[in-house]
């Protein structure tokens, strides 16, 4: 099946910083990618539908200008946590979509200290 | 608009005995169905999807789902559980809106304990 990687894994940062979230899918072009975002021992909620080479449409309490996302090409959208505090603590999971089903990447445990 | 629920949160059975993870689901049109399982700190590894055909749908490591439309059932099956299949599992429907991809709504997921 397709491939979406993702890169980091995980990382630590400081509060205040800023975090750069990388997916790419490696066998595909993507027009449309999605980002969700995991807290512990919950399900995936979609933050942001990520559209190549236009704006990104958040989810409806999202805050656009802390979650800024790019989609600069077809195989890869990048998602940055701006000024970061604890509460943005979590895992974030990108997704491209094939035919029918989507296709995770290995997702990215944010902690923020 | 499209929604899946998983009504258990966790499901314990013993290894080699048969296992069942539940998934209702409600959509307007014929579903997209999907089974998804997560383990610890990972990503979603795709398991099975249910589109048009067979309303059993065999899928990946033994796993099966069975598509009931008169239940609006989509159960995930194995006829003998192991260890190794202990992780968090998702049940999701493709929202059929928009074009050039589209979104994958999840329930809320079931964790499964298989024990030696």
């Amino acid at each position: 099946g397709a491939v979406v990687s993702q890169h980091p894994s995980w990382v630590i940062c400081k509060s205040g910083t800023s975090v750069k979230i990388e997916c790419r899918s490696l066998d595909f072009q993507a027009t449309t990618m999605f980002w969700y975002r995991q807290f512990p021992k919950q399900s995936l909620m979609l933050m942001a539908t990520s559209n190549e080479g236009s704006k990104a449409t958040y989810e409806q309490g999202v805050e656009k200008d802390k979650f800024l996302i790019n989609h600069a090409s077809l195989t890869l959208s990048t998602l940055t946590v701006t000024s970061a505090h604890p509460e943005d603590s979590s895992f974030y999971i990108c997704s491209a979509t094939g035919t029918t089903e989507a296709f995770f990447g290995q997702g990215t445990r944010l902690t923020v200290v | 608009a499209q929604s899946v629920a998983q009504p258990e949160d966790q499901v314990n059975v013993a290894e080699g005995n048969p296992l069942t993870v539940k998934c209702t689901y409600s959509v307007s049109g014929n579903p997209y169905l999907f089974w998804y399982v997560q383990y610890p700190n990972r990503g979603l590894q795709f398991l099975l999807k249910y589109i048009t055909g067979d309303n059993l749908v065999k899928g990946s490591y033994g796993f099966e789902a069975e598509f009931n439309k008169s239940q609006t059932s989509f159960h995930l099956k194995k006829p003998s559980a192991l260890v190794s299949d202990s992780a968090l599992y998702f049940c999701a429907v493709r929202d059929m809106k928009g074009t050039g991809g589209f979104k994958t709504i999840f329930g809320a997921g079931t964790r499964l304990f298989v024990k030696a």
